[in-house]
């Protein structure tokens, strides 16, 4: 079975410093991954998502991951945050080919960018 | 704008009454999903359905919980006899094509009191 641990339940960064939030994720087969943010009261919005090619993937608001196999981890990077990014993160990892109850979620980290 | 509505967005009910959420995505024939959100916790997967074919139910889903997608297009899941435990915020995605992303609605958040 799938699992997603994001181990820090807290991220606090400056604002226009870069931001990290990390992402381990365990499948048997090969994963596909994704980032989504949520908003209070709001439901999740899709960020980003891995399925193959360049480990490095682009999204939206200037977010970007890194998939790293070796480590099987799949951590949320920006070069600048912003006050506005301050929201929750879920990582979530889906087993390739299989739907339902595969698309698990972690438990969330929260972000907050300080003025 | 992902596309998928939700309605209520929030409900407020006794203990012992029965509840029903519908979810409206932006086209039919693709996969809609129901997921359970509590504070500060990622969502846990309900139910699917493809198509008007519900394909799989979590063991959250006891028998007080059912859900339809009657011709493939909207989705209801009813609640009966509600629990304060069921005091939550449901969220309803769609997801069109092969492991694609997912489009979640803005959630109905349900209060048992």
């Amino acid at each position: 079975a799938q699992s997603v641990a994001q181990p820090e339940d807290q991220v606090n960064v400056a604002e226009g410093n870069p931001l990290t939030v990390k992402c381990t994720y365990s499948v048997s087969g090969n994963p596909y991954l994704f980032w989504y943010v949520q908003y209070p009261n709001r439901g999740l919005q899709f960020l980003l998502k891995y399925i193959t090619g360049d480990n490095l993937v682009k999204g939206s608001y200037g977010f970007e991951a890194e998939f790293n196999k070796s480590q099987t981890s799949f951590h949320l990077k920006k070069p600048s945050a912003l006050v506005s990014d301050s929201a929750l993160y879920f990582c979530a990892v889906r087993d390739i080919g299989n739907y339902g109850q595969n698309f698990v979620f972690g438990p969330g980290t929260r972000l907050s960018v300080l003025p | 704008d992902t596309g998928v509505s939700q309605n209520p967005r929030h409900k407020i009910t006794k203990r012992g009454q029965n509840v029903t959420f519908r979810c409206d995505p932006i086209s039919e024939h693709n996969r809609l999903y129901w997921y359970r959100q509590t504070l500060g916790q990622g969502p846990e997967f309900l139910t699917y359905f493809q198509n008007e074919a519900q394909l799989e139910k979590s063991r959250l889903l006891s028998d007080r919980f059912s859900a339809e997608r009657p011709k493939g297009s909207f989705s209801t899941l009813e609640i009966q006899r509600t629990e304060q435990g069921d005091s939550a915020m449901y969220l309803c995605a769609h997801e069109r094509g092969i492991n694609n992303e997912q489009f979640f609605g803005p959630g109905t958040r349900l209060t048992v009191l």
